[in-house]
């Protein structure tokens, strides 16, 4: 399974961040897995941002609950992520990720996208 | 959140060493833990999953352990591709975090 993140890499502050993940040689539909969405300043450790489950249920990070959406179109094999109201603090590179559920050894992130720089600068 | 701290931050060590990184919980996690290596430029790649459990395709020169709510991640004998970033992150609470990283490097 291949993860491809896509979207601006420069947005301006105070608008909407918006990415998009499209997924080849899998499924977005099963139970035994789920979508996320990761960042990573530069130069910084990584922070989970959110989770898109099976059915379009969704778990946002409290921090960031009020400015985050995620949503997925199973037509086209993609999921996405906005963030309204950007600041600086919100440049990172993004990466999306699947998330494996084991039973009796709790949820992986074990297959990623290559991560894409968006840089809030005016 | 659960704080999940790591130590060293950054650690310097030889081909063929052997090295050991810790990760503490703040909390108890069960075995909820996952180690990542990333190297530079690069996405995280899971190493570890559920503190013991060795991901396919993984040497096993990595091994995981836990006790209590300390977990280790450890390297029997560096090769040259290991020197990378590593991360722990815990998967039994939501909101999942991570360890802010061990950098290693090449003494």
């Amino acid at each position: 399974m291949l993860l491809q993140e896509s979207g601006p890499g420069l947005v301006k502050p105070s608008e909407t961040l918006s990415l998009t993940c499209f997924v080849s040689g899998g499924s977005l539909g099963s139970s035994s897995y789920y979508w996320a969405w990761i960042r990573q300043p530069p130069g910084e450790g990584l922070e989970w941002i959110g989770n898109l489950y099976h059915g379009g249920h969704t778990y946002y990070k409290p921090s960031l609950k009020s400015r985050v959406t995620m949503s997925v179109d199973t037509s086209k094999n993609q999921f996405s992520l906005n963030v309204t109201s950007v600041t600086a603090a919100d440049t990172a590179v993004y990466y999306c990720a699947r998330v494996s559920r084991l039973p009796s050894r709790g949820d992986v992130a074990d297959s990623w996208g290559q991560g894409t720089l968006v840089t809030v600068s005016s | 959140d659960i704080q999940m701290t790591q130590s060293p931050s950054a650690l310097s060590a030889s081909v063929g060493d052997r090295v050991t990184i810790t990760c503490r919980a703040s909390q108890t996690i069960d075995k909820y833990l996952n180690w990542y290596q990333q190297r530079p430029g690069k996405a995280p790649k899971v190493l570890i999953y559920g503190a013991f459990s060795l991901q396919s395709g993984v040497p096993s020169r990595f091994t995981g352990a836990k006790s209590g709510t300390d977990f280790t991640l450890t390297i029997s004998s560096l090769q040259p591709e290991d020197f990378a970033t590593y991360y722990c992150q815990q998967s039994y609470n939501v909101p999942y975090t991570f360890g802010q990283g061990t950098k290693l490097d090449i003494k």
